[in-house]
Parts: C-alpha cells; sequence; structure tokens
C-alpha cells in the first residue's frame, strides 16, 4: 500500500543552527500533511500542518516546504534549540472508509547539541 | 482539563493472557482512536471510532477489540496476547477528524514475554 516515509532516521545539529527534516509520500491523492513532534515517553504532539492547495506554511520558528511535483515535504526548524530534540513525524491525512485517519511516517530523531 | 488519559502506563503480559488499555477523554471529541507505536517506527492505526456505538478497523486491527458505549471512553482489548503485540500503544482524539486537531495520550508500554 501507498505510505510516508522519511529519508534520514537522525539528524545530529549545533544549537543556533537550521535544522531541516525531509518526508518522501506515495500517495498522489493525499491533499493534507502534518507534522508532529515526540519527545521521550510522551505521545505526539502538532507542530505545523499544510494542504495541498500551499507550498509554503511558516509558524513560529518552523516552516513547512511541499513540493507536490516530487511528493516531497519538508520542516525547517530556524534557530534550533535544546528542547527541540525530540523525534519528528510527518503524517498524511488520508480516507479510510470516508473517514479521515492519520498514516505516520518512521520518524527522524533530532538531536540538538549545546 | 485532564485530556486523554491512559491507563495504565506499563505492563507485563505473559503469552496467551487478556488484558485492556483503557482510554478516556474529557474534550466531548467525537473522534477516537488507537494507535501502536513499535521501536523505531511510526504509529499504526488499530482501531478508530468517530461516535459512540460505532467502531471500525485500522491498518493493523488483528488481535485487538475495541468498544464505544460513551463518548468519553474508547477501550482496547488483548484476547491473547503475543511477543507481536509488543509495543507502545497511543490512544487520541479528535474533534473534527482533522490531523491538526488531534490529542494523544501519553501511552502505554506493553511488553509479552
Amino acid at each position: 500500500g501507498e505510505s510516508v516515509g522519511l529519508h534520514l532516521p537522525t539528524l545530529s545539529v549545533q544549537e543556533g543552527d537550521n535544522s531541516i527534516i525531509n518526508c518522501a509520500y506515495s500517495n498522489s491523492a493525499s491533499d493534507y500533511f502534518i507534522w508532529y513532534k515526540q519527545e521521550s515517553g510522551k505521545g505526539p504532539q502538532f507542530i505545523i500542518d499544510i494542504r495541498s492547495n500551499m507550498d509554503k506554511r511558516q509558524g513560529q520558528r518552523v516552516t513547512v516546504l511541499l513540493n507536490k511535483t516530487v511528493k516531497h515535504l519538508s520542516l525547517q526548524i530556524a534557530a534550533t534549540q535544546p528542547g527541540d530534540s525530540a523525534v519528528y513525524f510527518c503524517a498524511e491525512n488520508a480516507k479510510n472508509s470516508g473517514y479521515s485517519t492519520l498514516t505516520f511516517g518512521k520518524g527522524t530523531m533530532l538531536l540538538v547539541s549545546p | 482539563n485532564a485530556g486523554v488519559t491512559q491507563t495504565p502506563k506499563f505492563r507485563i503480559l505473559k503469552i496467551g493472557q487478556s488484558m485492556t488499555l483503557q482510554c478516556t477523554q474529557d474534550m466531548n471529541h467525537n473522534y477516537m482512536y488507537w494507535y501502536r507505536q513499535d521501536p523505531g517506527m511510526g504509529l499504526k492505526l488499530i482501531y478508530y471510532s468517530v461516535g459512540a456505538g460505532i467502531t471500525d478497523k485500522g491498518e493493523v486491527p488483528n488481535g485487538y477489540n475495541v468498544s464505544r458505549s460513551t463518548t468519553e471512553d474508547f477501550p482496547l482489548r488483548l484476547e491473547l496476547a503475543a511477543p507481536s503485540q509488543t509495543s507502545v500503544y497511543f490512544c487520541a482524539s479528535s474533534y473534527d477528524g482533522q490531523g491538526d486537531g488531534y490529542t494523544f495520550g501519553s501511552g502505554t508500554r506493553l511488553t509479552v514475554v
């Protein structure tokens, strides 16, 4: 079946650097994507989302880019902080028996060194 | 406001035993979900519910059962535990089924030995 996946399993950066986490998706019918942050021992938390009619969306220190031509999205974190260390998942909001459910990628662990 | 509460946080089961993972939410959300997360992997959908009395299978439903008798509660039942069910289980709820509105619980870590 079609799925959402990530290119990099672990990303190590220095505090203050910009981080880029990538995600590839294969379902061309997907029209809504979400990035989640999961800290150790906790459930995922919503970071930012983007719909397929947009190429870019910005939040506080985070930007999501969507390239529908190559079915790729990325999460950019500006001025990365130690508190940003976590696993980041992209998720696709897909129709399932008429209702929308989330399909998650495998995740990328972001490690931020002081 | 407690959000989504899962119990227990940890559990060790022997092969063939049964148990129920509890999930309750106090946000009056219609949509509720059960996911499992295996080490180094993303979350996979087990079952979901769009309202009291309505449940449906997700990607990996085999070995599990659910019920939704009230809006607040969505228990997940394991009847005959198997080592393959060793995982972290997350319950989530949503007001409108959109990904930005998912609230996750803190998870139940289950080990089957």
